[in-house]
């Protein structure tokens, strides 16, 4: 069975300090992906990146950072310097390869104050 | 490019009446779409999945009389809530996934719908 605790449910920061959101996940399958998504308060869910499991090389975006442990199963996110427009609900998620459904984690809300 | 395109953002309906949402993929081609429902502070749980030119699967527990899924095109796909009754009011939302290995299973979503039944 697949999967995805994001154990945080609420963080708040203020502007400019660095945020760290949780990612935990479970499956059996060799071969998979993750993502993370943002959802802002308008509601769309905005793509933010795409991880294969054979790929443990951390990637880095501008402000934003992903690290992937496959030992602790984690794919944790990073965001440097946080802004008030960094305020959302971000889903960690993951899918099997060749697989369809994406399973998602209940999602970290994120407050941002100037 | 990867744009969703979900129509209509709001709708209000009257209990008992059917409401459409429509979900289309504009830039590029999808044989499977996705609809997720989200209540109020929680996780997207998906109802169905569906299949350009085939039945619609649907999850555990979700009525596939009361949602209604059609995929006719490669590029469009609708939700149509029957009888809607208030419980339904939730934000749906579909989302996309590009025909072909090169997306690595992303899945695109589109801007979501809010339907509020009274």
């Amino acid at each position: 069975a697949q999967k995805v605790t994001q154990a945080q449910t609420e963080i708040s920061v203020v502007e400019k300090e660095d945020v760290t959101l949780d990612c935990v996940y479970e499956t059996r399958d060799t071969t998979y992906y993750l993502f993370w998504y943002k959802q802002p308060p308008s509601g769309e869910l905005v793509f933010l990146i795409r991880r294969n499991s054979f790929d443990e090389q951390n990637e880095i975006s501008g402000r934003y950072s992903w690290n992937f442990q496959k030992s602790t199963s984690s794919f944790n996110f990073t965001i440097t310097a946080s802004q008030v427009v960094d305020s959302a609900v971000y889903f960690c998620a993951l899918s099997a390869f060749g697989g369809f459904k994406t399973i998602f984690g209940a999602g970290t809300r994120l407050f941002v104050k100037a | 490019g990867a744009v969703v395109s979900q129509h209509p953002s709001w709708v209000i309906c009257k209990s008992g009446t059917s409401v459409k949402i429509e979900c289309r993929s504009l830039d590029f081609q999808a044989t499977t779409m996705f609809w997720y429902r989200q209540f109020p502070k929680q996780s997207l749980m998906l109802m169905a999945t569906s299949n350009e030119g085939s039945k619609a699967t649907y999850e555990q527990g979700v009525e596939k009389d009361k949602f209604l899924i059609n995929h006719a095109s490669l590029t469009l796909s609708t939700l149509t809530v029957t009888s809607a009754h208030p419980e339904d009011s939730s934000f749906y939302i579909c989302s996309a996934r590009p025909t072909g290995v090169v997306s690595g299973n992303t899945i695109y979503f589109g801007e979501g719908s809010w339907l509020t039944v009274v």
